[in-house]
């Protein structure tokens, strides 16, 4: 089974700031990755998926980069929008696994 | 619009049985694949089932194998997930999620209902 981890697990930055999440995985494998942002009491919602691909309307401050064990979300600008929790996920074999979850917080 | 509707959630006692339904709408529910996922409390995501888009195909996480079965009726746009045995341990938000439509295997969730509480206590 893959495991996904995350790092870090909280990240405090200010708006503008660049803000940058890991994805490690403990095997390797191609760009079958996507990530999630999630707000308190809603479902998550796609922001990329297949490393590096940006879901239709999810603004260009984020993207994906990432190959074999090491993935990263990037925002670019952060905006007041933008502070929530983060999960990446694997989707190259079963089971899928999601990792642990970036929250971003407002410093 | 997509939209996933989950419901039959609620309290039921360690031992007992749930069903779960996702009701969806704005799209050809027999073109995707649908899968549930969980959030315990104050957890992060798991992924709990998956189903292929006539039902051939079905994949499950290890700790509900046995205990946990996903159908589908797409006559009635409608994903289902009957948990028997439950335990504490499966106390979560569930949430019925759509692929993408080009899934082969594996998928990604491209789409999310709102959730489902199910909260397993004596």
């Amino acid at each position: 089974d893959i495991q996904m981890t995350q790092s870090p697990s909280t990240l405090s930055a200010s708006v503008g700031d660049r803000v940058t999440i890991t994805c490690r995985a403990s095997q390797s494998f191609s760009n079958w990755l996507a990530w999630y942002q999630q707000k308190p009491g809603k479902a998550p919602k796609l922001l990329i998926y297949r490393t590096s691909r940006l879901e239709s309307g999810v603004p260009s401050r984020f993207s994906g980069s990432g190959s074999g064990t090491e993935f990263t979300l990037t925002i670019s600008s952060l905006q007041p929008d933008d502070f929530a929790t983060y999960y990446c996920q694997h989707y190259n074999n079963y089971p899928l696994s999601f990792g642990g979850g970036t929250k971003v917080e407002i410093k | 619009e997509v939209q996933l509707v989950e419901s039959g959630g609620g309290l039921v006692q360690p031992g007992g049985s749930l069903r779960l339904s996702c009701a969806g709408s704005g799209f050809t529910f027999s073109n995707y694949w649908m899968s549930w996922v969980r959030q315990a409390p104050g957890k992060g995501l798991e992924w709990v089932a998956n189903i292929k888009e006539d039902g051939s195909e079905k994949y499950y996480v290890d700790s509900v194998k046995g205990r946990f079965t996903i159908s589908r009726d797409n006559a009635k746009n409608s994903l289902y997930l009957q948990m028997n045995s439950l335990r504490a341990e499966d106390t979560a938000v569930y949430y019925c999620a759509r692929d993408d439509g080009k899934t082969t295997v594996t998928t990604f969730f491209q789409h999310w209902g709102q959730g489902t509480l199910v909260t397993v206590s004596s």
